[in-house]
């Protein structure tokens, strides 16, 4: 059984910093691509990042560009985000999500996490 | 950046009923080399996170009842169920991966 496990969530003040972890179970972790994808409180699911299976490649959305890295350790079967100087506007619930497709990235979507709650606040 | 469009916003449909959903993008998301589109749909209830029930424009995910199913092509997507059951109450989102940034619809909350 697949499953995806966030952690790393919490309260920090606007510039601080926190580290998501994702542990997964249940597949080959390294054939597939993960993403991290967020909610804000009562909105909408945006896309943040994702990397390739191998860890190789990475992408980001520019509202965290530079701010945010995505990395993955396969011998863990875990993916992380940090996440640097964090505003008031990241606020939301955080999934980890991982690619259908096993060895081809496509970046859609089978399974995903419960989230990881990160409030930006003062 | 590819923009999704949903409509309508909210929509309330009796049990039994048949839901549509549309999901437009500002540009096509067909790959020619495959013909594929590249669509997804997701469901999404309350205090969960979003299940997938359709790739590839009108592909069903495994364990997905058949009363729904997606279609269109280029920038055009429906999802339609066919027949509503309480359970499908929920917000739905379409989600383009034809290139990065990856992009979302805004959700439509489907309500009986």
């Amino acid at each position: 059984e697949v499953q995806l496990l966030e952690s790393g969530g919490g309260l920090v003040q606007p510039g601080g910093s926190l580290r998501l972890s994702c542990a997964a179970s249940g597949f080959t972790f390294s054939n597939y691509a993960m993403s991290w994808v967020r909610q804000a409180p009562g909105k909408g699911l945006e896309w943040v990042s994702a990397i390739s299976g191998s860890g190789s490649t990475t992408y980001y959305a520019d509202s965290v560009k530079g701010r945010f890295t995505i990395s993955r350790d396969n011998s863990k079967k875990t993916l992380y985000m940090q996440m640097n100087t964090l505003r008031a506007e990241d606020t939301a619930i955080y999934y980890c999500a991982k690619d259908k497709p096993e060895h081809q990235p496509n970046y859609y979507f089978d399974y995903w996490g419960q989230g990881t709650l990160v409030t930006v606040s003062s | 950046d590819i923009v999704m469009t949903q409509s309508p916003d909210s929509l309330a449909v009796s049990l039994g009923e048949r839901a549509t959903i549309n999901c437009k993008s500002s540009q096509s998301v067909l790959y020619s080399p495959n013909n594929q589109e590249y669509l997804a749909w997701y469901q999404q209830k309350p205090g969960q996170p979003p299940k997938l029930l359709i790739y590839w424009a009108s592909t069903r995910e495994s364990g997905v009842p058949d009363r729904f199913s997606g279609s269109g092509s280029g920038t055009d997507f429906t999802l339609t169920i066919s027949s509503l059951q309480a359970e499908d109450v929920a917000v739905y989102y379409c989600q383009q991966y034809y290139s990065t940034p990856l992009t979302f619809g805004q959700g439509t909350k489907l309500e009986i």
